[in-house]
Formats: C-alpha cells, sequence, structure tokens
C-alpha cells in the first residue's frame, strides 16, 4: 500500500518555465491537498480539492493552477515559474471530518 | 486569514529535560491536530483534539486543547533524541473540517 506519492521528488527550473507536480493516492480519500512549505512559514494552503472533478483556492493560490479529473490524483501546474515559487511542496489526502492527513514524501523545487 | 502562531520557533534542549510548545490563535477551531516531521519527510499526525479543555496523552506527551478552542500546547516530559524533529499543529475552521490551517511550526533538537 503506497499511500500518497508525489513526483517528481526534486526539479529546477529557469524562470518562466511551466512544469506538472503529480499527487496519486491509493486509499480512496475524497479530500486532497497541495501545500507549500517555505522556512518558518508552516505549511501554506495552495489548492484543494473535496471530490473528483472539484477544486478550490487557498491562501496563497496565485500562479498555480490544480486538476482532480480522476480521484485518485491531485496535479498542480506552475505556467510561469517564478523565483518565489522556490519551495518543498506537499501533497496530502484524507477521508473526511477530522481524520487525519496523509502526507507524501515532498517535492523540492528551485527556480533559477 | 485565520493564522496559527506557534512557539518557539526553535528549541534546543538536553536529554531528559521537560518543554512545552504553544499553539495559538486570536480564531476559534472546530478541532486541531499536532503533526511531527522528520527531515525529507512529509508530517506524521500525533494527535487530534476536538473539545474545549481535552487532554490526550501519547506516552510522554501530553496535548491540551484551550478552553476556547483557540489555543493548544504540547507537552514532553523527559525529551529523549528522538523526538526531535519539526512539530506542527493544524486547526480546522468552525466553517468547515475539509481545510486545516497549519501553523508556522517549532523545530525541536533534543542532544544526547
Amino acid at each position: 500500500n503506497a499511500g500518497v506519492t508525489q513526483t517528481p521528488k526534486f526539479r529546477v527550473l529557469k524562470t518562466g518555465q511551466s512544469m506538472t507536480l503529480l499527487c496519486a493516492q491509493d486509499m480512496n480519500h475524497e479530500y486532497m491537498y497541495w501545500y507549500r512549505q517555505d522556512p518558518g512559514m508552516g505549511l501554506r494552503l495552495i489548492h484543494y480539492s473535496v471530490g473528483e472533478g472539484t477544486t478550490a483556492k487557498g491562501e496563497v493560490p496565485d500562479g498555480y493552477n490544480v486538476s482532480r479529473l480522476k480521484k485518485q490524483n491531485f496535479l498542480l501546474g506552475l505556467e510561469s515559474a517564478a523565483p518565489s515559487q522556490t519551495s518543498v511542496y506537499f501533497c496530502a489526502s484524507k477521508r473526511n471530518g477530522n481524520e487525519k492527513l496523509f502526507f507524501g514524501s515532498g517535492t523540492q523545487l528551485s527556480v533559477l | 486569514t485565520q493564522l496559527l502562531e506557534q512557539s518557539p520557533q526553535f528549541l534546543s534542549i538536553q536529554e531528559g529535560e521537560n518543554l512545552t510548545v504553544y499553539c495559538n490563535s486570536s480564531s476559534v477551531f472546530s478541532s486541531l491536530q499536532w503533526y511531527r516531521q522528520e527531515p525529507g519527510e512529509g508530517p506524521v499526525l500525533l494527535v487530534t483534539v476536538v473539545t474545549g479543555g481535552e487532554v490526550k496523552k501519547l506516552k510522554r506527551l501530553t496535548f491540551q486543547f484551550g478552553d476556547a478552542r483557540k489555543d493548544s500546547s504540547l507537552h514532553i516530559t523527559a525529551a529523549q533524541p528522538g523526538d526531535t524533529g519539526l512539530y506542527l499543529c493544524a486547526g480546522a475552521p468552525t466553517s468547515g473540517t475539509y481545510k486545516y490551517i497549519f501553523g508556522t511550526g517549532t523545530r525541536l533538537k533534543v542532544l544526547a
């Protein structure tokens, strides 16, 4: 049982390039999330989804887009990367309510 | 925007000492979770507290949810090197438990 899998684990982009981060979960969870983690700022919510075909903005959505075409996958896109998007990105999922979040192991992204 | 402030931001202590980490907000949360994160990994849930005034114990860790559900604390008794990590609190707004807001984090180092 893999849980939450993120790909890639590391990526270096040049300013203006685009890329997609993939998150896949095999637990049949309804809710999926994308967070970014920066030093001294904890985890900040970028976008989230409460079910297949639905997405919503979190605290810091600007510069990112997401899609949830299949229940098990949640994609995070950067259309035109900026140095301010250098961060560690975490995907998480949960079944419902107060249940715990299951996290992937993160993607370290550097934008030069 | 609901914010969760954690204190202290950094803590370095000797093995066997006791410590308390605080998670404070001006907003009310329907529930609060504590996570621990180790380098290169995603956060892992330690506990969920739901009721104001609730106290939960997990071996040497004691978690308390404030009476007004605006704050929480984590107390570690006789800290061990294995407790080293980043501790994060996460609150679910009263408007819905599908979206968790994370605190700024407390980085703990326990020296042998």
